[in-house]
């Protein structure tokens, strides 16, 4: 069964260094989200990617925060300086695409990274 | 402005019937998910309605009312592993998920 890929499952870094996450959407899936998701809450879009374009990317701190899908398959999350509020889950989806001619979009989800900043 | 509301934790006894409810605003409306999330995994699709009524799958089933802006699921005959957290999420005019806080869902003996 075709599943979201995402690595590292875990990260511990100290606040001011930067840490990379990766994520590999289902094979043929155009759309690839970035959630944040702090304990307790909902998950928080952080950038939405159709193929290697940028689509939503309003609610990313870009003075830390850096997305990339540059061939419109894999995609890469930077956090540089990591801050102590950033220790979240960071969950990558995949869907199929922007359903033009469908309202039926579902997002599937990687098993997310968890990371702790010390 | 886009909001979800859902409460913030239930709890129901293994074996009874259980209802989530969810209401929504959003900036158009592209259909109603729900996920479960397990403690420290990823959300995992339940359902989804985009027209009114009852959508039934197995112990579970979602209900649509888009003139009342609500829905809910309903998780029949409980068993301990249905202890989770549910989302409930709308679709809206940008094909994005508009996501609640989630309801934690204890199942007691």
């Amino acid at each position: 069964e075709a599943e979201v890929a995402q690595s590292p499952r875990y990260k511990i870094t100290e606040k001011s260094q930067a840490v990379a996450f990766w994520c590999d959407p289902i094979s043929g899936h155009a759309t690839l989200y970035w959630y944040r998701q702090i304990l307790g809450q909902g998950p928080e879009l952080l950038v939405q990617f159709q193929d290697e374009s940028v689509v939503d990317d309003s609610q990313l701190p870009k003075d830390r925060f850096s997305a990339e899908r540059l061939k419109g398959v894999d995609s890469t999350l930077k956090i540089q300086p990591a801050e102590l509020g950033d220790s979240a889950m960071y969950l990558c989806a995949s869907s199929p695409g922007l359903a033009e001619t469908s309202s039926y979009n579902e997002q599937f989800f990687g098993p997310g990274t968890r990371l702790t900043v010390l | 402005g886009q909001n979800i509301d859902q409460p913030t934790e239930m709890t129901a006894t293994e074996g009874a019937i259980v209802q989530i409810n969810c209401t929504y605003q959003t900036s158009g409306f592209n259909g109603l998910f729900w996920y479960q999330q397990h403690a420290g995994e990823a959300p995992t699709f339940l359902s989804y309605n985009v027209l009114d009524g009852l959508e039934e799958k197995g112990r579970f089933s979602s209900f649509l009312s888009r003139s009342k802006g609500y829905s809910y699921l309903l998780l029949k005959e409980l068993q301990m592993k249905d202890s989770a957290s549910y989302l409930c999420a709308a679709g809206d005019s940008n094909y994005q998920l508009i996501w609640g806080a989630g309801t934690k869902l204890i199942i007691k003996p």
